[in-house]
């Protein structure tokens, strides 16, 4: 079956501009979570989303922000980036909330640079 | 909160040598415990898990055991082979009473095999 699929795979932004990422979850996981990774801080929890509401959220800004569709299809939003921003972004699907134990899969990531 | 420390490394090894990454962990209550491989350029694949306390996960030559009285997981391969370079995270999942409770990492071991 598919993986996690994230979307898009590199793009480069602006200092001051926002952005967008996209996630597809394996068919029939209805919890997805994100998390940033950069060489200093390594890999940070962003939030968990299930069943279309915010289970949690990591200790990031509020500039950072996300939803979850009725299809389990999530998206990550970071508005006026910032050069430390600049990461490895990355998607992860399970069929119930991480906290449950249950195995969690990765997509392959999104990577930020903003110049 | 919920905290992995691992060896960071790199950690250099001939091939066919044994490899031993230690994992300690923090937490409250009973967490999940994983390892996690990444491979240049890529997102993280589940290599193994453990759920409870004495579990042994295993996967592709690689296994750790869940010990809950000395909280540790270390990842052992009995011959590793020049494939196996990557980053290796431990992980783990559960409740940390904060809030924020997706997978909390260690900040990775990076593994060097050399033919």
């Amino acid at each position: 079956k598919a993986g996690v699929t994230q979307t898009p795979r590199y793009l480069i932004k602006t200092r001051g501009q926002q952005v967008t990422l996209s996630c597809s979850p394996i068919s029939g996981h209805r919890s997805v979570s994100w998390y940033q990774q950069t060489p200093g801080q390594g890999l940070q929890f962003l939030f968990e989303y299930f069943s279309e509401t915010q289970r949690n959220k990591g200790n990031f800004p509020g500039r950072f922000s996300g939803r979850q569709f009725s299809n389990s299809r999530s998206e990550m939003n970071v508005s006026t980036l910032e050069l430390g921003d600049s990461a490895l972004y990355l998607c992860a699907s399970s069929l119930a909330v991480v906290s449950s134990g249950n195995t969690i899969y990765f997509g392959e990531g999104s990577w930020l640079t903003v110049v | 909160g919920n905290s992995v420390t691992q060896m960071e490394g790199p950690v250099t090894l001939s091939e066919e040598a044994f490899l031993t990454i230690n994992c300690t962990y923090t937490a409250t209550g009973y967490p999940s415990l994983f390892w996690y491989v990444q491979y240049p350029g890529e997102g993280l694949q589940l290599l193994l898990k453990a759920t409870k306390a004495d579990d042994k996960g295993s996967n592709k030559g690689f296994e750790a055991t869940y010990r809950k009285e000395t909280t540790s997981f270390h990842l052992e391969k009995g011959s590793v082979q020049v494939s196996d370079s990557a980053v290796y995270f431990c992980a783990l999942s559960g409740y940390s009473g904060g809030g924020a409770d997706g997978l909390t990492f260690g900040k990775g071991t990076h593994l060097i095999i050399q033919p």
